[in-house]
């Protein structure tokens, strides 16, 4: 009956290292997202995994970013040599959401990514 | 462009009052609207769901407005306390089927 989880909930990094961000999402939620919020702002739509569709990576900022979903559960978001501006406050969410029906997202607590 | 936008960045009201935010959109055909409640240092919490086909939508003391002539929603929290404080996000499904987020308003009930 968990919710959702991350880790680590805090990331410090240099710049030009490369960064995994873990996701478990709420169990059976066939749904996961992905998005970025910077300080004082709103969030940002990174990636979307629906099922065993494919994913929608409309909102991936650039090719250093990238997700994975592994049997349809766990998710990974990796970023690629980081950089400054990549320091953000890192969310996933999970949802039911099937068909037609409505996307109420569970979110988790966060990754806070800090790239020196 | 598909566009969301939140009433000022910060609202100050003092503890008993009624605290209304407001939610205004372009561009999109939302079949239901939701807020979202976020305290700092944790991800959003959902609180309400609107649909397209209802006017007004209470839960305990919040209420929600959608209007979709005025493109516009209405978040009410009446009798506040400073617990209510956090910053309050509308959330729409726009084209790609996707949850677009505003960018809040952070509320401060003032005691």
């Amino acid at each position: 009956g968990a919710g959702v989880s991350q880790s680590p909930s805090n990331k410090v990094t240099e710049k030009g290292k490369d960064v995994e961000l873990r996701c478990d999402p709420i169990s059976g939620h066939t749904a996961l997202y992905w998005y970025r919020q910077s300080l004082g702002q709103g969030l940002e739509f990174l990636i979307y995994f629906q099922g065993n569709s494919a994913p929608d990576k409309s909102g991936l900022p650039s090719d250093r970013f990238s997700a994975e979903r592994t049997g349809g559960s766990v998710s990974t978001l990796t970023i690629q040599r980081t950089q400054q501006e990549d320091s953000a406050v890192y969310l996933c969410a999970s949802s039911s959401r099937r068909g037609g029906e409505t996307d109420t997202q569970y979110f988790g607590p966060g990754t806070r990514l800090t790239v020196l | 462009s598909q566009k969301i936008e939140q009433n000022s960045e910060a609202l100050n009201i003092q503890e008993g009052k009624t605290a209304t935010l407001t939610c205004n959109y372009t561009n999109y055909s939302p079949a239901y609207l939701q807020w979202y409640r976020q305290d700092p240092g944790r991800g959003p919490v959902f609180l309400l769901l609107i649909r397209e086909n209802e006017k007004e939508k209470r839960k305990e003391r919040l209420k929600v407005t959608f209007d979709t002539t005025l493109k516009q929603s209405l978040f009410h929290i009446t009798a506040s306390q400073p617990a209510d404080s956090a910053t309050y996000l509308c959330a729409l499904e726009g084209s790609a089927r996707q949850l677009t987020f505003g960018s809040g308003t952070q509320l401060t009930v003032l005691p």
